[in-house]
């Protein structure tokens, strides 16, 4: 069965310091995976996008990594702001014959981002 | 910077009446997407569609789900016969191909 696990399920930290989110997978055959930004009653927001043959992608302040060997990806915020309490959250989509395309959400981590 | 629209943003109906969410894509994309989201728990898929069919849809869209692109702007989702679990936020989202996806602001079901 598909699984996408996050940890740590919530994070508190304040403003300026960096932190990491991680995202482990059980997908496979792997096509891509997303990081998402969801605001607390909004629609999830697209950070970043990586498919199998890139291992890093940086959208502004946000970085993200990918070992397809290990199927883990981390999420790395730099000089937080408190816009960036939220919700992150890793979305991996497998690649079926055919073209199957069935994402797996994880549960995502709160992020809290204290002055 | 371009948005998915959604109405209404609140929905409030009867166990055992029939619902219909409504979209509006980013106008040059091709692929649509509904998902749910149980207050509390993860986001989960639904269906997409392109070309006019359904191209994937989950173990959740059952008969009771249907999908359709009425005119070349809307995209809906009927619920038939509604049930108190599918209260939740339902999403609909849009992309080009293996692009990113634009999620709308959600519509918030509530069955009672």
């Amino acid at each position: 069965k598909n699984q996408v696990e996050q940890s740590p399920q919530s994070l508190i930290i304040l403003e300026g310091k960096n932190c990491t989110l991680q995202c482990n997978y059980t997908v496979s055959p792997f096509s891509n995976l997303r990081w998402y930004k969801q605001d607390t009653g909004r629609g999830p927001v697209s950070l970043t996008i990586m498919t199998f043959s890139e291992n890093t992608k940086s959208n502004g302040r946000y970085t993200a990594t990918l070992d397809a060997d290990t199927k883990q990806s981390s999420l790395h915020i730099t000089a937080s702001q408190l816009s960036d309490s939220a919700s992150y959250i890793c979305v991996v989509s497998p690649w079926g014959r055919g073209g199957s395309y069935i994402p797996t959400f994880g549960r995502g981590t709160s992020l809290i981002v204290h002055p | 910077e371009p948005e998915v629209t959604q109405t209404p943003s609140h929905q409030v109906t009867q166990m055992g009446q029939e619902v219909i969410l409504r979209c509006v894509p980013i106008s040059n994309h091709l692929y649509f997407y509904w998902y749910r989201q149980i207050l509390g728990q993860k986001v989960e898929f639904l269906v997409s569609f392109y070309n006019n069919e359904i191209s994937e849809k989950s173990e959740i869209f059952d008969d009771q789900f249907s999908v359709e692109r009425p005119d070349g702007s809307n995209f809906t989702l009927k619920i038939r016969s509604t049930k108190l679990e599918d209260s939740a936020m339902y999403f609909c989202a849009s992309s080009e191909y293996l692009a990113r996806e634009y999620f709308g602001p959600g519509t918030r079901l509530t069955v009672t």
